[in-house]
Formats: C-alpha cells, sequence, structure tokens
C-alpha cells in the first residue's frame, strides 16, 4: 500500500543549484500533479499531467520543470535553485472518475540557501 | 478563474466545544467539485470528503458533518464535541468538472487549536 512516494523527504540546496524531486504512484492513476505550499498560503498548483507525455502549466509553474514518461512516474526538476522555492512540495495523483479524490505524497520540504 | 476563500486564519477552542470552519468558493462551472482535507502536525494531507455540485445534501460522519449551499457558495465543516486530535490545518479545496484532473484550487487553510 505505497500509494504516492516522494523523495527525498527533505533537502537543502544553495542557490543556482538544480535537483530533481522525486514521485511516484502505484494506483495505475492517469492523472498527478505537483503542489508548493507556503505558509499563509495554502497549495498552489505548479504542474500537472493527465496521461505518460502530457504535461501542462499551472499557477506558478516558473522555474519548474516536468515530464511523464511513464504512468507511475512524474518528476519535478528545480533548474536553477532560488531562496523563493524553499517550500514544501506535494505530488498527488488521481484515477479518471471525476468523483476520485487526489491522493498525496507525505511531501518534501526543501530549503534553498 | 476559481477561487476558494478560508476566512478563518485560526480558530482556537477548548476541548468539547463545537467548531465550524468555513469555506466560500467562486467558479463559473456548473459542474464542479469542493473536497475537505486535513493537515495534522505530522503534515500530511488526509482526505476527509467530497461533494459534488448537484449534490446538496448535508453528510455526518460521526463527529463531522459538512454543510453545502450553493445559493451562498459555501461549503462548511463541523466538528461536534472537538477532541485534541482534532487540532490540525483544514484546507477547502475545489476542482472542476474533471473532478481536479488537472489540479485543486485550494483555501489558504484554517489553523485549527483544541486546547484541553
Amino acid at each position: 500500500n505505497a500509494g504516492v512516494t516522494q523523495t527525498p523527504k527533505f533537502q537543502v540546496l544553495k542557490t543556482g543549484q538544480s535537483m530533481t524531486l522525486q514521485c511516484a504512484q502505484d494506483m495505475n492513476h492517469e492523472y498527478m500533479s505537483w503542489y508548493r505550499q507556503d505558509p499563509g498560503m495554502g497549495l498552489r498548483l505548479i504542474h500537472y499531467s493527465v496521461g505518460a507525455g502530457i504535461t501542462d502549466q499551472g499557477e506558478v509553474p516558473n522555474g519548474y520543470n516536468v515530464s511523464r514518461s511513464t504512468t507511475e512516474d512524474f518528476p519535478l526538476r528545480l533548474l536553477s535553485a532560488a531562496p523563493s522555492q524553499t517550500s514544501v512540495y506535494f505530488c498527488a495523483s488521481k484515477s479518471r472518475g471525476q468523483w476520485q479524490p487526489q491522493h498525496f505524497g507525505d511531501g518534501t520540504r526543501l530549503s534553498i540557501l | 478563474a476559481q477561487k476558494v476563500t478560508q476566512a478563518q486564519t485560526e480558530i482556537s477552542v477548548v476541548e468539547k466545544e463545537d467548531v465550524t470552519l468555513d469555506c466560500v468558493y467562486e467558479t463559473r462551472d456548473t459542474t464542479y467539485y469542493l473536497f475537505w482535507y486535513k493537515q495534522p502536525p505530522s503534515g500530511e494531507l488526509v482526505f476527509l470528503i467530497r461533494r459534488n455540485s448537484f449534490d446538496e445534501q448535508n453528510e455526518i460522519s460521526g463527529r463531522y458533518s459538512w454543510n453545502f449551499q450553493k445559493s451562498t457558495s459555501s461549503f462548511n465543516f463541523t466538528i461536534t464535541a472537538s477532541q485534541v486530535v482534532d487540532s490540525a490545518v483544514y484546507f477547502c479545496a475545489l476542482g472542476d468538472s474533471g473532478g481536479g484532473a488537472d489540479g485543486l484550487t485550494f483555501g489558504k487553510g484554517t489553523h485549527l487549536i483544541i486546547q484541553p
């Protein structure tokens, strides 16, 4: 019963470094998305995917790239980390049915120095 | 554009009191979905309930109840006889006709503190 797995759980980067946040789900869900959570801001959508090979931008996509080569994986790449990207990142997946809720991973806490 | 407003940033009550968390939403869609999630201090997001725009029936689950009113665009959440374990941040979220396939719009959350 792994559900949505995010790695790493914690990461500290220096400004300008790049890294990839991993997200994998084992529920065969078509839809996956990335959110960031900042104090007092709730969760904001970064990118989402409705299937392998299909991605699109959410509310706050700048500075992030995604790809979806398989149904299971949806990595989020920070191209050149900036202090403004310090946040908690959540990956989510959901099945095709309209009625189905999103399932969230446990989050990755990222600090950019 | 969709929007979710949770006007209560923080609520503090004493254990066993009833508490209502407000959620007001905006959307131009006629078909949409509303969700409540709980984020305990451990940080994970826990799904609580979903409601579609065609079902205004209120729902009760144990000490939890939800009041959906399309006329006021509200989807409020009430905890009866609150307990310390209810302390968490609660998020209301809105999905479009795809149920959030292209992501959900979240409110900023209400931090609920239940004091013993």
